[in-house]
């Protein structure tokens, strides 16, 4: 019963360095999502996507590139870490139109500190 | 960007304590969601609401739809320990999915 499944949990990262996020769900969702938490704010929109081969800005996408190769994959990317970027990262997925209609599905989070 | 604001910020309650937290936003949605996450945890949903003065409850928990359709409530009866947690609040624009706006969440807190 994995659901959304996000890899690394937690990675420290120096200033410059890249990484990928991988997200993976097993629920045949069709949009999938990436978002970044930060104390004291909402959930941030860094990317989306509603289908596999297709990807979207969201409300802070700078610095960070995603791919979704495969339906149930969808991957972010920093090409080159920042501070800023320090965060805790949470993927989600959706079935639009369906029972569950509107509800997100979340992964555990993944920490990342960038020095 | 669309904004939400939640209210209180954060809250410390007793045990067997009712609570009351809400949100409420300048735009228009379509579908208000309520989420909680535990520390170390993703997000999970506890309600869902798609109609305006809609009424929903899961357990313990009642929320409504604002008849506005800018403002959602969520209430918890009889606070026990392991309500403790942030509550987000989120809205949905549109009936096909991409545009979620989530609030800041409430933190609550309950002493035994």
């Amino acid at each position: 019963n994995a659901g959304v499944t996000q890899t690394p949990k937690f990675r420290v990262l120096k200033t410059g360095q890249s990484m990928t996020l991988l997200c993976a769900q097993d629920m045949n969702h069709e949009y999938m999502y990436w978002y970044r938490q930060d104390p004291g704010m909402g959930l941030r929109l860094i990317h989306y996507s509603v289908g596999e081969g297709t990807t979207a800005k969201g409300e802070v996408p700078d610095g960070y590139n995603v791919s979704r190769l495969k339906k149930q994959n969808f991957l972010l990317g920093l090409e080159s870490a920042a501070p800023s970027q320090t965060s805790v990262y949470f993927c989600a997925s959706l079935n639009p139109g369906g029972a569950t209609s509107g509800e997100l599905f979340f992964g555990e989070g993944s920490r990342l500190t960038v020095l | 960007g669309q904004q939400l604001n939640q209210s209180p910020q954060s809250m410390f309650i007793q045990e067997g304590e009712d609570v009351s937290m809400n949100c409420t936003s300048s735009s228009i949605f379509n579908t208000w969601l309520w989420y909680k996450q535990d520390p170390g945890e993703g997000p999970v949903l506890l309600i869902a609401l798609y109609k305006a003065g809609e009424l929903t409850s899961n357990g313990r928990l009642t929320a409504q739809f604002g008849i506005t359709r800018k403002d959602s409530f969520l209430n918890i009866s009889a606070s026990i320990p392991s309500d403790v947690g942030i509550y987000f609040c989120a809205g949905q624009l549109d009936n096909y999915g991409q545009n979620f706006v989530f609030g800041p969440g409430t933190r609550l807190s309950v002493l035994p």
